[in-house]
């Protein structure tokens, strides 16, 4: 079965330093994955996806991930944290290979101090 | 291109009422999905509709419901309604079912039960 587990629930970093939220997952084939960012009382946007082509991803606003199948992970990273990154994020993985239903990880929130 | 929309974005019903709530997929989306998002049991795939037929359902009772318009736009049903039912409901649309294509999501619709 797929699932998701995001190791951090919550994360704080200052303002200017590097950004990493943690993600494994678990696949019985090879799968999409996606990281979601929600900001307070916002719907969902997609940061980045992975779709089995290249293993790094880049996303918008300047976070990455990058695919590790020998690791099953598919941590997010940001050179440098900017106040405006503070919100929830999600690791999502497809239930099946037609991508039907998306499983999504429990979240970690950012928190960006000045 | 105009994103997902959702309507209402908010709602406050009693306990025992049924509702209504809709979802405006992006133009040339044909797929629309619905998803809960509670505290505690994070976020929850519910169903997804696709050319107006039902291709998937999560691991919810039977007081929700769904459909899909031939101009793809949804509505989903909660009938006798209970206090856990109190969440955001989004919906994400996509162009096609059975792919791994991105699923966009709309603001969500913010559900109170009293």
């Amino acid at each position: 079965a797929q699932s998701v587990t995001q190791l951090d629930s919550h994360v704080s970093v200052s303002e200017g330093t590097p950004v990493l939220l943690r993600c494994n997952y678990s696949s019985s084939y090879s799968p999409s994955l996606f990281w979601y960012v929600q900001h307070p009382n916002k719907g969902l946007q997609l940061l980045l996806k992975y779709t089995s082509a290249a293993t790094l991803v880049k996303g918008i606003n300047g976070f990455e991930a990058e695919f590790k199948k020998s690791e099953t992970s598919f941590h997010l990273t940001k050179p440098s944290a900017h106040m405006s990154d503070a919100a929830e994020y999600f690791c999502v993985v497809t239930r099946n290979q037609a991508g039907t239903a998306l499983i999504f990880g429990k979240g970690t929130t950012l928190s960006v101090s000045s | 291109k105009a994103g997902v929309t959702q309507t209402p974005r908010y709602l406050i019903k009693t306990r025992g009422q049924q509702v209504t709530l809709s979802c405006s997929p992006i133009s040339g989306h044909r797929s629309v999905s619905w998803y809960q998002q509670t505290p505690g049991q994070g976020l929850q795939f519910l169903f997804e509709y696709f050319s107006e037929t039902q291709r998937n359902k999560g691991n919810f009772p039977g007081r929700f419901s769904g459909r899909q318009f031939s101009n793809s736009r949804s509505e989903m049903n909660v009938s006798t309604l209970e206090l856990g039912d109190s969440a955001l409901y989004l919906c994400a649309s996509r162009v096609a079912s059975g792919t791994q294509e991105t699923q966009y999501f709309g603001p969500g619709t913010r559900l109170l039960v009293l």
